[in-house]
């Protein structure tokens, strides 16, 4: 089975600090998603890399960026946390943008900015 | 604007009966629709699809009827269970975009028992 990691369930950070969120996927996809998800607005998209080194912005992108050095690693940085950035961080992967087979998710990172 | 809408926040089914859950979409570029289904504190797991050149896809207890002209597609649970209590998000996407998923809202389902 394809497996997505996201390496915290539950952080609490302060008003201010710089939060990394990593995402290990370990099938060799092409395609790695970061999506945060809120209670009425569904999953919305904040960046996405089709490949090693390179990103594109979803819907969401402001006040994140994110880095993709690795093919199996995908992370998420919030560049200086605050509250309405406290959510539910779901990462996901797709094998190729060819073909649409579907997303794998992570269990998700529940972020709370104090 | 929301291109993927479900329009139904909840819905609440008794166990054994069927669930209908609905939702539209505006972009007629979209030519593959899947359902996800998330249990709290875990990630969306796929659930079915169905391309736009097919009206319906059926697995198991699970149907996806498609209608093109009405920009709807429908999933329907028959027969509802318990353990399919959970928040369902309809999800569309296009080839010409690189095939990158669109989400709807989700609607949690509750099935009584």
């Amino acid at each position: 089975d394809v497996k997505v990691t996201q390496s915290s369930r539950y952080l609490v950070k302060r008003t201010g600090e710089k939060v990394f969120l990593e995402c290990v996927q370990d099938m060799d996809h092409e395609n790695m998603f970061w999506y945060r998800q809120d209670p009425g607005l569904g999953l919305r998209l904040i960046y996405f890399s089709y490949d090693v080194k390179m990103k594109e912005k979803g819907d969401i992108p402001e006040g994140y960026s994110v880095s993709r050095e690795k093919k199996e690693r995908f992370s998420l940085i919030l560049e200086s946390a605050s509250t309405n950035q406290t959510s539910m961080y779901l990462c996901a992967s797709s094998p190729t943008r060819a073909v649409n087979y579907g997303y794998t998710f992570g269990s998700g990172t529940r972020l709370t900015v104090v | 604007d929301q291109q993927v809408k479900q329009n139904s926040p909840s819905l609440s089914v008794q166990e054994g009966r069927i669930s209908i859950l609905n939702c539209d979409y505006t972009n007629s570029m979209f030519d593959y629709f899947l359902w996800y289904k998330k249990y709290p504190a875990e990630g969306p797991t796929f659930l079915i699809s169905i391309s736009s050149i097919k009206d319906k896809n059926e697995d198991g207890r699970f149907t996806v009827f498609l209608n093109k002209s009405a920009k709807h597609l429908s999933l329907h649970i028959v027969p509802s269970q318990p353990g399919d209590s959970a928040v369902y998000f309809c999800a569309a996407s296009a080839a010409e975009y690189g095939n990158k998923l669109v989400f709807g809202a989700g609607t949690i389902l509750r099935v009584k028992s």
